[in-house]
């Protein structure tokens, strides 16, 4: 069964940072495409981030890109999301997800999201 | 960017009706939108990829058409479980955009 695990959000005050992982079974890692999606409260959902199998591809949205890095550990099972500067637009769920096999971009697999508070 | 608008924002309907969600990109996207329904609470759970596939475990009531610029997510009979929020997403080229989303409500 494929599973996504999300963990390392929790409140952090604006300019700090946060590290997110997400942890994945079930499935050869390796051999995916996977991404961040977040979702502000009450509000949409907005792509983050993707990485391709190896890490040699990486593709941000522009309102995180120099502050946020995607990366990720087959070896370990691991997808990450290294956030620094944080804004308080930032506030969100984070969730981590496996794109489809075809490598389109539809993602097939989600985690149950981890919450981001940014706020003094 | 690519804006994807989904309309309408808010459906009101009830159990057994048959409701079309429509998503609109602004510029071509040939067949690459995917259809996400999104329980409260819970994560986004993916329905259709390449406009018309259906998702393996997706009930044949869902059903996804179009190309180009102009997607239908229709339902063709309502179920209890199917109140939720439907949301558009196209992958032709980054940065990937969603839409607004759709707010399937009980009439």
């Amino acid at each position: 069964e494929v599973q996504l695990v999300e963990s390392g959000g929790g409140l952090v005050q604006p300019g700090g940072s946060l590290r997110l992982s997400c942890a994945a079974s079930g499935f050869n890692l390796g051999s995916y495409w996977m991404g961040w999606v977040r979702q502000a409260p009450g509000e949409g959902l907005q792509w983050v981030a993707n990485i391709n199998p190896d890490g040699s591809e990486r593709y941000y949205v522009d309102s995180v890109r120099g502050r946020f890095t995607i990366s990720r550990d087959n070896a370990e099972n691991s997808l990450y999301l290294q956030m620094n500067s944080l804004r308080a637009e930032d506030t969100a769920v984070y969730y981590c997800a496996r794109i489809g096999i075809a490598a389109a971009g539809d993602y097939d697999y989600w985690g149950q999201g981890t919450l981001v508070p940014v706020s003094s | 960017d690519i804006q994807m608008t989904q309309s309408p924002s808010t459906l009101s309907a009830s159990v057994g009706d048959r409701v079309t969600i429509t998503c609109r990109a602004s510029q071509s996207i040939s067949s690459w939108l995917a259809w996400y329904q999104q329980i409260p609470g819970k994560a986004p759970n993916l329905l259709i990829y390449k406009a018309s596939s259906l998702e393996g475990g997706v009930p044949s009531r869902f059903s996804g058409s179009g190309s180009g610029t102009e997607f239908a997510l229709t339902i063709s009979s309502l179920q209890p479980d199917d109140f939720a929020t439907y949301y558009c997403q196209q992958y032709s080229i980054y940065p990937i955009t969603f839409g607004q989303g759709t707010r399937l409500e009980i009439k």
